[in-house]
């Protein structure tokens, strides 16, 4: 089976502007989360999709944003992008009906200037 | 609350045993994962145990987890260089979501 895929692998955005980052999930995993990691915070959880639906939230304000389309794959955005925005943006995805294991992407690093 | 807690360096020689040391906080946590970090990639899942458990091994990998004491560790035998790399316990809290330590910067000399 194919991993999980993430687009794009790099970006560089300014300040204020808006970003969305695309992750594909292993074939049969409905479930989708995204991680934000940096040098200082480490790996902190943004939110989880399972079938287009978001059931679990981390403490992130609301310029973060996701969903989940029907075929799982999953969409973050950023909006009014800030310096401090600047990860690495990983996706992980599981099968919540065998066990609960989570498999990361390669991620997504965003630099914001 | 939610807390894992790392060593964060380890220096070993190559062909010793490494052993990397982590600590939890919550008790319902049926998952607990080790996951290996190399420069610029993404996390590679290494091993798993299942928190009714006491040990698992998997080839060169050996988890040992004590619930009393919420402590979890990892134990790399005849570690070489290409394990060199950061390695991350987690704790899993269910629909998707998990807690990471600050990760185990484990170097090996030749």
């Amino acid at each position: 089976k194919a991993g999980v895929t993430q687009t794009p692998r790099y970006l560089i955005k300014t300040r204020g502007q808006q970003v969305t980052l695309s992750c594909s999930p292993i074939s049969g995993h409905r479930s989708v989360s995204w991680y934000q990691q940096t040098p200082g915070q480490g790996l902190q959880f943004l939110f989880e999709y399972f079938s287009e639906t978001q059931r679990n939230k981390g403490n992130f304000p609301g310029r973060f944003s996701g969903r989940q389309f029907s075929n799982s794959r999953s969409e973050m955005n950023v909006s009014t992008l800030e310096l401090g925005d600047s990860a690495l943006y990983l996706c992980a995805s599981y099968d919540p009906g065998r066990q609960e294991t989570q498999y990361f992407g390669p991620g997504t690093r965003l630099l914001v200037l | 609350g939610e807390d894992v807690e790392q060593s964060l360096f380890l220096s070993v020689r190559e062909g010793d045993s490494s052993v990397i040391n982590c600590t939890y906080t919550d008790s319902s946590s049926t998952y607990l994962y080790w996951y290996k970090q190399e420069p610029g990639a993404g996390l590679q899942l290494l091993t798993y145990i299942f928190s009714n458990m006491d040990m698992k091994q998997d080839q060169r990998l050996t988890v040992l987890l004590n619930k009393k004491d919420k402590h979890l560790s990892l134990r790399i035998a005849d570690t070489q260089t290409g394990d060199s790399a950061i390695y991350f316990c987690a704790e899993s809290h269910g629909a998707g979501k998990s807690t990471f330590g600050d990760g185990t910067t484990l170097t090996v000399k030749p």
